[in-house]
């Protein structure tokens, strides 16, 4: 168990439709990391919040949308959903910004079918 | 950030050392090197990571050449348990993204 928590663990959905998915970090992580992983692209980097602010920033498209909250736990807004997002989507956390090689903590994986 | 190449697939033999080689030629002498790996489709575990000299821990140990292009991972007495993909991510000091690449899957035989 790494700490991170992941709610949903399933999601079913259908195209145009729009989902939150949710991370709470380890206790005293700042960072928040959320990752993609799908059949064809492998895992990706999608964004990254360090203390409420957005610190990095992969290859997210515009249709997906992140924000982290006061008391350190994170969404991630997935609309206009299609096909190819079907995906599992891991968060992950650290203790520091990033700058410091602070290993990352993944969660178990919130997997989305959109149908 | 640096790109890794790593063998798609190896075995290993269940008691026996494996040794999961990555090559990343382009490294700079800021960037560190990182091993993680992903069981089946749990989150990706975090095992170890270096700079330049080697690194032990419980789980393993990173060996890194004395030019640094490239790595070697090595699982002392593999277990079933540690069959898995191994990512090998070269990551720079001033950003917390990783960039995973395809991979090492490890595939421990009884």
């Amino acid at each position: 168990d790494s700490g991170v928590t992941q709610t949903p663990k399933h999601l079913i959905t259908a195209t145009g439709q729009r989902v939150t998915l949710r991370c709470s970090p380890r206790s005293g992580d700042l960072s928040v990391y959320w990752y993609q992983q799908s059949l064809d692209q492998g895992l990706q980097f999608l964004i990254q919040y360090y203390n409420g602010e957005e610190r990095a920033k992969g290859n997210i498209l515009e249709r997906f949308s992140a924000q982290q909250f006061p008391d350190l736990h994170s969404e991630l807004n997935l609309s206009s959903l299609e096909l190819g997002d079907s995906a599992l989507y891991f968060c992950a956390s650290s203790a520091g910004s990033g700058n410091l090689n602070n290993e990352q903590f993944f969660g178990p994986g919130t997997r989305l079918t959109v149908l | 950030d640096a790109k890794t190449t790593q063998p798609t697939s190896m075995d290993c033999a269940e008691g026996r050392a494996a040794n999961l080689p990555c090559n990343h030629s382009t490294i700079s002498g800021n960037e560190y090197v990182y091993w993680y790996r992903q069981i089946h489709s749990q989150g990706p575990q975090y095992i170890i990571h270096g700079l330049k000299n080697n690194e032990t821990n419980e789980m393993a140990s990173l060996i890194i050449t004395e030019d640094r292009k490239s790595s070697t991972l090595i699982l002392p007495h593999a277990t079933l348990r540690d069959t898995a993909v191994y990512y090998c991510i070269v990551k720079g000091g001033n950003t917390g993204k990783l960039i995973f690449g395809q991979g090492t899957t490890l595939q421990v035989k009884p």
